[in-house]
């Protein structure tokens, strides 16, 4: 079964420092990856998705992924932090259409002004 | 467009009732949708897979008799929280499958059983 792996539970970084937030993934063939966001008591806006072509997928509010297959991971970066970054991000995988998704633990981002 | 509705947004409950929580795709039709609970700082944990005319397949561990799930139609899923107690309040996610194999969530309901 697909697993994800997001080894921080939380992470601070200064406003207008880069980002990167880690996951890895447990899957026998190319999964569908997905990282999303969430605000406090609100429900998942998607930041970015893979499926498949190339590995370096950008996403919305100026953030990216990248895809490595020997690494099994599927990093989150921005190369700005904003404020309003803050939030808890959480990695997902799928097998593909009408498959259930599998999420990571997740991460808590807090911005220091 | 893709757009997934959760009714009610919030609930507050006595220990003993039910409560019924919709999921609604407003603009596609999804054949399969899916029941995630989140508890407070925690992931998301998937429940069950509602398919569209059959029965739900439920998560290991998640108790089918209590938590009800019924997918009439291709724009509605509903969750039947049944005899509620309170280590059943939690937030309740739900998603639907649309083309291109993405997931669409819903806003969330949160409930509280008193």
């Amino acid at each position: 079964a697909q697993s994800v792996t997001q080894p921080d539970i939380h992470i601070t970084v200064s406003e207008g420092a880069s980002l990167e937030l880690r996951c890895n993934y447990s899957y026998g063939a190319t999964p569908y990856l997905f990282w999303y966001v969430q605000s406090p008591g609100q429900g998942l806006q998607l930041l970015l998705k893979y499926f498949s072509g190339d590995t370096l997928v950008q996403g919305i509010k100026g953030f990216e992924a990248e895809f490595k297959r020997s690494q099994s991971s599927f990093n989150l970066r921005k190369p700005s932090v904003h404020w309003s970054d803050a939030a808890e991000y959480f990695c997902a995988v799928s097998r593909g259409n009408n498959n259930d998704m599998r999420f990571g633990a997740g991460t808590r981002l807090t911005v220091k002004p | 467009g893709a757009v997934v509705s959760q009714h009610p947004s919030w609930v507050i409950c006595k220990s003993g009732t039910s409560v019924k929580i919709e999921c609604r795709s407003l603009d596609f039709q999804a054949t399969t949708m899916f029941w995630y609970r989140q508890f407070p700082k925690q992931s998301l944990m998937l429940m069950a897979t509602s398919n569209e005319g059959s029965k739900a397949t439920y998560e290991q561990g998640v108790e089918k008799d209590k938590f009800l799930i019924n997918h009439a139609s291709l724009t509605l899923s509903t969750l039947t929280v049944t005899s509620a107690h309170p280590e059943d309040s939690s937030f309740y996610i739900c998603s639907a499958n649309g083309a291109g194999y993405e997931q669409y969530f819903g806003p969330g309901t949160r409930l509280t059983v008193t």
